[in-house]
């Protein structure tokens, strides 16, 4: 699938690197989403932005900020992070998730994920 | 929160139909039941959703008890690209400013040939 979009898709790094994951979704969607898989570990959500606005933050690290400039691109920074954040991280959009409707129209889709190794 | 069982997992035949339980016996009224599958270390892909009736869309078919209390995924004709890691997911909403989805274990269907 092309509708969300993430880079780079594999991502080794230091723990005193800084480094950005860049999520793109090409679906018109207001809402975009920061999820975490570590191995052998269900999905975690950490964010939600909805138009821009950070509406959920899941007592997430600070070492990890995300970044929303636009509906359309989501950024997630990452500075001073430790071996046990290595997991693959998730971006989703959806519509605005106030729409309810009958038909549960806010169907979130997942880009590929960029898979994160912290040595 | 209305929570989810599923076996941890299931094989199939290729070509047979894949049918997938899943338990949510604390289901609110207003609350979707969603299917997603994931590939392994790919993103989780939506297929398919419901209220309260039976949907049926290009990938499979959703149907719900009555009571609602439980629900099958039904693969119609299974192939090996369907081998996947299959969630059941009850949509968690919070006054209309989030968009929880709580992903639980989930079963992995795996398809033989």
């Amino acid at each position: 699938e092309t509708g969300v979009t993430q880079t780079p898709r594999h991502l080794v790094m230091g723990m005193t690197n800084k480094k950005s994951l860049k999520c793109e979704q090409h679906l018109g969607h207001n809402a975009m989403y920061w999820y975490k898989q570590s191995a052998k570990k269900p999905l975690e959500l950490m964010f939600v932005y909805n138009f821009k606005e950070q509406t959920e933050n899941n007592s997430v690290p600070s070492r990890f900020s995300p970044e929303c400039p636009n509906s359309s691109h989501l950024f997630l920074h990452l500075h001073t992070l430790q071996p046990e954040d290595s997991a693959l991280y998730l971006c989703a959009s959806s519509q605005d998730p106030s729409i309810r409707g009958t038909s549960g129209g806010d169907t979130q889709y997942f880009g590929p994920g960029t898979r994160l190794t912290v040595l | 929160d209305a929570k989810t069982t599923q076996p941890p997992s299931m094989d199939c035949a290729e070509g047979r139909a894949a049918n997938l339980p899943c338990n949510h016996s604390t289901i609110s009224g207003n609350e979707y039941v969603y299917w997603y599958r994931q590939i392994h270390s790919q993103g989780p892909q939506y297929i398919i959703h419901g209220l309260k009736n039976n949907e049926t869309n290009e990938m499979a078919s959703l149907i719900i008890t009555e009571d609602r209390k439980s629900s099958t995924l039904i693969l119609p004709h299974a192939t090996l690209r369907d081998t996947a890691v299959y969630y059941c997911i009850v949509r968690v909403a919070r006054g209309g400013a989030t968009n929880k989805l709580i992903f639980g274990t989930g079963t992995l269907l795996a398809v033989q040939p």
